[in-house]
This record gives C-alpha cells, sequence and structure tokens, in this order.
C-alpha cells in the first residue's frame, strides 16, 4: 500500500493565484482531515471529512475549501492565495471514529509571494 | 477548553540520556492521549498513546506518564539515540458529542528534539 499520498511536494503561487492540493489514501478509509502546520504553531484542522459527499470546517478553514466524491480522494483547494496560507500542508486518514491513530501523507510545502 | 500545552519547544539531549518533554491540558473531555513523531520532510507518525484511566505505558525505550488530576502527560525518552532527533508532538482527542461528528485530535505545539553524541 502506498498509504497516504500528496502532490505536489513544493508549490510557489502568487498572490490572488488559486490550486488544489491533491490527497489520495489507498487504505479504504473513511475519515480524512486536512491540516496546516506552521513553525511553534503545531498542526491545525482545517477541514475534515467522514465519509465521501460529507465535509465539515476544522479549526481554520477560511480561505480553502474541500470536496469528496471518491472514498479514496480529498483535495484542498485554495482559493484567491494570500501570503498568511504559506504553511506546510499534511493530509491524513483513519479507519474509523473509535481510531486515535491518524496516516499522514508527505505534506506540500506552500508558499505564497 | 481545546489547548494542549507542550513543552520545551526544544530540547538537547546528549545520547544515552532521558528526554522528557512534557504536555498539559484543560478539557476533561479528551479520552486518549497520543503522541507523534515527526522527522524532517516527514509527516507525523504514531509514536505511542494513552488512555487517561492507565498511568503510565511503556514501549520499548518510550514511555508516556499520565497524571489525571493534574491533568498532565509526558513522554519519557530512555537511553536516547541519535535516531531519536525529531519533533515530537502530543495531542488529545476528544469524542464527539455527536453521532455525526468524528473524533478530532488536538496538538501541542511540538518539541524539536536533537541528540548529541
Amino acid at each position: 500500500n502506498a498509504g497516504v499520498t500528496q502532490t505536489p511536494k513544493f508549490r510557489i503561487l502568487k498572490i490572488g493565484q488559486s490550486m488544489t492540493l491533491q490527497c489520495a489514501q489507498d487504505m479504504n478509509h473513511n475519515y480524512m482531515y486536512w491540516y496546516r502546520q506552521d513553525p511553534g504553531m503545531g498542526l491545525k484542522l482545517i477541514y475534515y471529512s467522514v465519509g465521501a459527499g460529507i465535509t465539515d470546517k476544522g479549526e481554520v478553514p477560511n480561505g480553502y475549501n474541500v470536496s469528496r466524491s471518491t472514498t479514496e480522494d480529498f483535495p484542498l483547494r485554495l482559493e484567491l492565495a494570500a501570503p498568511s496560507q504559506t504553511s506546510v500542508y499534511f493530509c491524513a486518514s483513519s479507519w474509523d471514529r473509535d481510531s486515535y491513530e491518524q496516516y499522514f501523507g508527505p505534506g506540500t510545502r506552500l508558499t505564497v509571494t | 477548553q481545546q489547548q494542549v500545552k507542550q513543552s520545551p519547544q526544544s530540547l538537547i539531549v546528549q545520547k544515552g540520556g532521558i528526554s522528557i518533554i512534557n504536555c498539559a491540558y484543560e478539557n476533561t473531555a479528551f479520552d486518549y492521549f497520543p503522541w507523534y513523531q515527526q522527522f524532517p520532510g516527514k509527516g507525523p507518525a504514531l509514536l505511542i498513546a494513552i488512555r487517561p484511566d492507565v498511568s503510565e505505558k511503556k514501549e520499548g525505550r518510550f514511555t508516556i506518564s499520565f497524571n489525571k488530576s493534574a491533568k498532565q502527560f509526558s513522554l519519557h525518552i530512555m537511553d536516547s539515540q541519535p535516531g531519536d532527533s525529531a519533533t515530537y508532538f502530543c495531542a488529545a482527542r476528544r469524542w464527539a458529542v455527536s453521532n455525526f461528528g468524528n473524533e478530532k485530535l488536538t496538538f501541542g505545539t511540538g518539541t524539536r528534539l536533537t541528540i548529541i553524541p
């Protein structure tokens, strides 16, 4: 199994541009998450999904959108990129609501200039 | 209150020494306390976890100590090795209050551990 995969690994965006961060998992997990990691701030939850077609906001959803059309994929959309969105983005998945273990992808480092 | 406070921010330990990272929480609704290890350029990975009805859990050189009354828990790494150099995150899981929801992890701010020869 590849686990959780993310593309791209790195990206530089200009202010106002848009992009989609891709995330896929091949473990048949129902739950998927998007986090951002900023230095000294830990991991903050952006959006999560409990299954195909069901998503909800996390702690820091402003400026982002998600969709979940399949169990495997959970893309994160950035509209009108701002410098405050410069961060490392991690996608994660877990089996079900009783699982405390989340499996993380390798991350996408995004710089907005 | 969802916050999990972690200290220190960075830690340097000599090879063979004991590394200790501390976390504190306020929300008594947290029901599980995992620790994640993150190497540079990688995503976090689960290291060890403990339930609040247990005071200590040990897996190899890694031990979690849990003090429910003080709302504190800590990670101890015995005989620390250079390969343990990584960033460590404590976390706490809150059981969802609705059937629709799911558990979310609240992460501490991380501790960058460096083991020197």
